[in-house]
């Protein structure tokens, strides 16, 4: 059964810093894995989505990246905000239609 | 597009009772999600639909649950009889084959409080 863990479960910084969270997974064999973002009492938005065959994805200040063969995904967030505030989860695809999502790394930027 | 819609948004009811959850997936989308999140289980996935047809229920919890697909535009999610361990948000999800993204788009939930 695959299994998703989210390091650190909360982050807090200043605004302008650049910052990493951290996303691994315990089986390989993934379809894709994607970065949610949600804000309190909302849905979750979709950010960044990686196929299995590619290494990374960038959307504006937002990078992630793919490592498959160990498991492990990072998303970068460049010269961080305030409106940056949020959870953000991972999730892998398996052969299926499912997603396995992570517990989340709840995001505060201060200003 | 609306977006995925969920109804009603808060919940709160008495154990015992039963709750009635409500999804309009987004239109063209013929895959549909129900998830519940908890601060201790995260999103969990509890049963997904194909073109209105339930493909994996594994995830519900027990049979106090069922969930319906009678068309394209509408599904549902019950709860009956209801108890204070169901309390959660429950989010719907839909997505489209195909295209050149696999992402799943998620409605605002619905915060359920059972007493």
């Amino acid at each position: 059964k695959q299994e998703v863990t989210q390091i650190p479960a909360a982050l807090s910084v200043p605004e302008g810093e650049n910052l990493v969270l951290n996303c691994s997974f315990t089986d390989s064999a993934i379809y894709n894995l994607q970065w949610f973002r949600q804000d309190p009492g909302k849905g979750l938005t979709s950010l960044l989505l990686i196929q299995s065959s590619q290494r990374e994805q960038t959307s504006g200040r937002l990078n992630a990246s793919l490592d498959k063969s160990s498991g492990r995904s990072t998303l970068y967030i460049a010269a961080s905000q305030p409106g940056d505030s949020a959870t953000y989860l991972c999730a892998v695809r398996g052969g299926y239609s499912t997603l396995t999502f992570g517990k989340g790394t709840m995001l505060l930027v201060s200003p | 597009d609306a977006g995925v819609i969920q109804s009603p948004r808060h919940e709160v009811t008495e154990m015992g009772q039963e709750v009635t959850l409500r999804c309009k997936p987004i239109s063209g989308h013929d895959y549909l999600f129900w998830y519940r999140q908890t601060m201790m289980r995260g999103l969990e996935l509890l049963i997904y639909f194909n073109n209105n047809v339930p493909i994996d229920d594994s995830g519900m919890p027990e049979d106090r649950f069922s969930a319906k697909m009678p068309n394209a535009s509408f599904s549902t999610l019950k709860i009956q009889p209801s108890e204070p361990r169901d309390s959660a948000v429950y989010f719907c999800a839909s997505r489209r084959t195909g295209g050149n993204t696999d992402t799943q788009y998620f409605g605002p939930g619905t915060r359920l409080t059972v007493l």
